[in-house]
């Protein structure tokens, strides 16, 4: 079975620019979740989907990050502009509805900000 | 929400000798209770976890945890570590019923022959 596939594994973009992360959670999960992981710190949730529904996204910055998942399967998040601060590991989860909270988690991305 | 604290940042430890790693959470309502580790540049792998029944529980390459209500405690630990258990551990807790995984801060375990 397929793991959660993230991409890109690194990006390296200078501040304000914008920035596009990608992610495809295991065949079958229907709740998806993006989580922050700055540098010593443990994970900390932006957003989550069921389905192709947004239903928890409190501690997303509305400002500059948005989220979609059409379909209820692929997701992307996005930083328009980036700033010096964002630099961090953008990380992937999915989960099966009703499994335990058990979250299968993808490679992150490494976001640098210049 | 819950609030976890690991009590350790940084663990040395040397090969074959056991190691312990602590981990607090704030609630004492019936959870469900997670230690994952990443190993660097990967994402973050399920160790064990307990979600009801005995609370020791144990992961399939030696590491064993143990649920301790009235403390609120989930300490993991392993009796004799590899080199290859060099990695952050995080200790992760959610409530019953609800999505929403809190983590620690993690600990890095640094195992030297």
């Amino acid at each position: 079975e397929a793991g959660v596939v993230q991409s890109p594994r690194y990006k390296i973009i200078e501040k304000k620019q914008p920035v596009a992360f990608w992610c495809n959670p295991i065949s079958g999960h229907n709740t998806l979740y993006w989580y922050l992981q700055n540098l010593g710190q443990g994970p900390e949730l932006l957003i989550r989907y069921e389905n192709e529904e947004a239903v928890d996204d409190s501690q997303l910055p509305k400002d500059r990050f948005s989220a979609e998942r059409l379909k209820g399967v692929d997701s992307t998040l996005k930083i328009q502009p980036a700033e010096l601060g964002d630099s961090a590991v953008y990380l992937c989860a999915s989960s099966f509805r009703g499994k335990n909270n058990e979250q299968f988690f993808g490679p992150g991305t490494r976001l640098t900000v210049l | 929400a819950q609030s976890v604290t690991q009590l350790d940042s940084q663990v040395p430890v040397f090969e074959e000798a056991p190691v312990e790693l602590r981990c607090n959470y704030s609630s004492s309502v019936s959870v469900y209770l997670f230690w994952y580790v990443q190993y660097p540049n990967q994402g973050l792998q399920l160790l064990l976890k307990y979600l009801s029944g005995s609370t020791l529980v144990e992961s399939i390459n030696g590491f064993e945890a143990e649920f301790n209500k009235s403390q609120t405690s989930f300490h993991l630990r392993k009796p004799s570590v590899h080199i290859s258990d060099t990695a952050e551990y995080f200790c992760a807790v959610s409530d019953q019923g609800d999505y929403k995984l809190s983590f620690g801060a993690g600990t890095t375990v640094t195992v030297r022959a």
